[in-house]
């Protein structure tokens, strides 16, 4: 199975970038596409999908959020970060079954 | 608006069944794979089985072959799992989700409320 690492937890002032990171164990490109997704998940909340294919934008999500990233290193930033987007996120993989996601980055305020 | 509500959870007893269904509505549920994903207490995301929009393959985790069945009716727009054997360790949170492709090996870009599921004795 292809393992997905996040840091769990990331603490950020209000209006200023976040950084998110996640870094698989196998590289999950294929043919020029990246199987990298990114979700947001608030308490007692389903997920949300907020990047899909590692750079594009899902439907109605603002562009604060982007997603870079290839091979085996990927980033959702935030910028600027707004109170409403404190949250879990989760990476996840999508090239090869099983799909599996990152343990979650909880995004926290200084 | 796309709609997936899931029922069916509860308490059960370990080594009992269960069995979840998830109705879906506001897409053409015939031309999207679909998945269940779940979420033990406190911990992160955990996929468990998916399904083709035909139904014609079906894909399992480790921990829940054999034991798990996941089927689709796409004249009623509907999911399912059956779950056997139930054991602790499948305590969670199952959520109904909609993939973006016609066999998987993509994102899931729509979530239903998620229903519950406690094995207990």
């Amino acid at each position: 199975d292809i393992v997905l690492t996040q840091s769990p937890a990331l603490a950020v002032s209000l209006e200023q970038r976040a950084t998110i990171s996640c870094k698989t164990s196998q590289n999950v490109d294929n043919y020029g596409i990246s199987y990298m997704h990114w979700y947001q998940q608030k308490p007692g909340q389903q997920p949300k999908l907020l990047i899909y294919e590692g750079s594009n934008l899902a439907s109605g999500i603002p562009a604060r959020f982007s997603g870079s990233g290839s091979g085996t290193d990927f980033t959702l930033t935030i910028d600027p970060v707004e109170a409403d987007d404190i949250a879990t996120y989760y990476c996840q993989q999508s090239k090869d079954y099983p799909p599996t996601f990152g343990g979650g980055t909880k995004l926290e305020l200084k | 608006e796309v709609q997936l509500v899931e029922s069916g959870g509860g308490l059960v007893q370990p080594g009992r069944s269960m069995k979840l269904s998830c109705a879906a509505s506001g897409f053409t549920f015939s031309s999207f794979a679909m998945a269940w994903v779940r979420q033990a207490p406190t911990k992160g995301l955990e996929w468990v089985a998916s399904i083709s929009y035909d139904g014609g393959n079906t894909y399992y985790r480790d921990s829940v072959k054999g034991r798990f069945t996941i089927s689709r009716d796409n004249a009623k727009s509907s999911l399912y799992l059956q779950m056997d054997s139930l054991r602790s360790e499948d305590t969670s949170t199952y959520y109904c989700a909609k993939d973006t492709g016609y066999y998987g090996y993509t994102a899931f870009d729509y979530w239903g409320q998620g229903v519950m599921v406690t094995v207990s004795s």
